[in-house]
């Protein structure tokens, strides 16, 4: 079945301090990936995306993120963390056997502190 | 350019009443998708609209779930006769309609809908 996995249900990062929120997928080829933000009470902001090409993807917001084939994996990584990067993130996946569909993970809550 | 339109943003309905949702994509863009969050939960995908053609309606609940695209206006995802399960965030996003740019999809606020 199709799958994304966010094993970190909840993180915890000081602010300065580097960030790494991993996501993992089910899937027999490459699908298209995507990881996106989202604010309380707001809607979902695409953060970056990978379809084909470099495995390492630049963002907005000074976020990147690997794509590694042999770990099924797109991790989201950031430097340095701003108070003001306190979301919930999630990863979705798309294309190939997912068609049109987003299927995203279970999405993980970054908290800052100062 | 404004983005995803999605009124009303906050819908209170009692249990056996119909709710409707609406959603504006993007200007350009052609391919409409309604994804539901219930609490705590990452989104589900509902379905997949372009103008007046359902094509993916395989997170459709089978039953008081109908959703449309017409030719002019907004899509409307309606529910009829809501039950307290139904409660839950719903959001619209829209892409273009080329091949590829059509997986990259823009999220409107949501519309909140409880089901009291």
């Amino acid at each position: 079945a199709q799958s994304v996995t966010q094993p970190d249900i909840h993180i915890t990062v000081s602010e300065g301090a580097s960030l790494e929120l991993r996501c993992n997928y089910s899937y027999g080829a490459t699908p298209y990936l995507f990881w996106y933000v989202q604010s309380p009470g707001q809607g979902l902001q695409l953060l970056l995306k990978y379809f084909s090409g470099d495995t390492l993807v630049q963002g907005i917001k000074g976020f990147e993120a690997e794509f590694k084939r042999s770990q099924s994996s797109f991790n989201l990584r950031k430097p340095s963390v701003h108070w003001s990067d306190a979301a919930e993130y999630f990863c979705a996946v798309g294309g190939g056997e997912y068609g049109n569909k987003l299927v995203f993970g279970a999405g993980t809550i970054l908290r800052v502190k100062s | 350019n404004a983005g995803v339109m999605q009124n009303p943003r906050h819908l209170v309905r009692r249990r056996g009443q119909e709710a409707r949702l609406r959603c504006s994509p993007m200007k350009g863009h052609s391919h409409v998708y309604w994804y539901r969050q219930l609490p705590e939960e990452g989104l589900k995908f509902m379905v997949y609209l372009q103008k007046e053609n359902i094509i993916d309606e395989s997170g459709m609940p089978k039953e008081r779930f109908s959703a449309e695209f017409p030719k002019e206006g907004p899509s409307i995802l309606r529910i009829q006769q809501v039950v307290r399960g139904d409660s839950a965030a719903y959001f619209c996003a829209s892409s273009l309609e080329s091949q590829k740019r059509s997986y990259e999809q823009y999220f409107g606020p949501g519309t909140r809908l409880t089901v009291t």
